[in-house]
């Protein structure tokens, strides 16, 4: 089992371009989640997904869209890249939401000059 | 507004000695607690989780205490060990579908 891999594991756009990070995970997980690291700011969560098809926002979702097309895939995009945007991306799974822990991938390290 | 602080950013131990990392949190519906260990240019991995119709969990070396009172948890991990050397982060859940993470306590054991 790979468990929950991430691409690409670092990332150089400049303002106002866009991409997309894919999530893979192979554990047959229902919940995903996407969360932006920041230095002294812990995990902030971004978007998650309670099962294929669907998605919700999170703590800091502005400036990202989502989408879950296949139960083991999250995609997180940027439409248009900020400098503010500049973090560490994870994604994580997870059976439930409570109660199971969450497996995170590696990140994706991004910078937007 | 910070609703789950971890006013250390940083804890130095001698290897043997007990660990104690700190957590408190703001929001009284959390009812769910969790560790995170992350190592550097990792993902963070779990750790040890509690709730709240618990005060104490132990797996091993590693003891979650939690003060519903006084919305505190630590962690404390015995024998410390250099390879205990990481980020911890604590994170909490209620009813919301969310976990709220702390910023974090950079722990280094040293030999």
């Amino acid at each position: 089992n790979a468990g929950v891999t991430q691409t690409p594991k670092f990332r150089v756009l400049k303002t106002g371009q866009s991409m997309t990070l894919l999530c893979a995970q192979d554990m047959n997980h229902e919940y995903m989640y996407w969360y932006r690291q920041d230095p002294g700011m812990g995990l902030r969560l971004i978007h998650y997904s309670v099962g294929e098809g669907t998605t919700a926002k999170g703590e800091v979702p502005d400036g990202y869209n989502v989408s879950r097309l296949k139960k083991q895939n999250f995609l997180l995009g940027l439409e248009s890249a900020a400098p503010s945007q500049t973090s560490v991306y994870f994604c994580a799974s997870s059976w439930d939401f409570r109660g199971y822990e969450q497996y995170f991938g590696p990140g994706t390290r991004l910078t937007v000059t | 507004d910070q609703q789950v602080k971890q006013n250390s950013p940083s804890l130095s131990v001698q290897e043997g000695r007990i660990s104690i990392l700190n957590c408190d949190y703001t929001n009284s519906m959390f009812d769910y607690f969790l560790w995170y260990k992350k190592y550097p240019a990792e993902g963070p991995t779990f750790l040890i989780s509690i709730s709240s119709i618990k005060d104490k969990n132990e797996d091993g070396r590693f003891t979650v205490f939690l003060n519903k009172s006084a919305k505190h948890l630590s962690l404390h991990i015995v024998p410390s060990q250099p390879g205990d050397s990481a980020v911890y982060f604590c994170a909490a859940t209620g009813s919301a579908r969310q976990l709220t993470f702390g910023s974090g306590t950079q722990l280094t054991v040293l030999p």
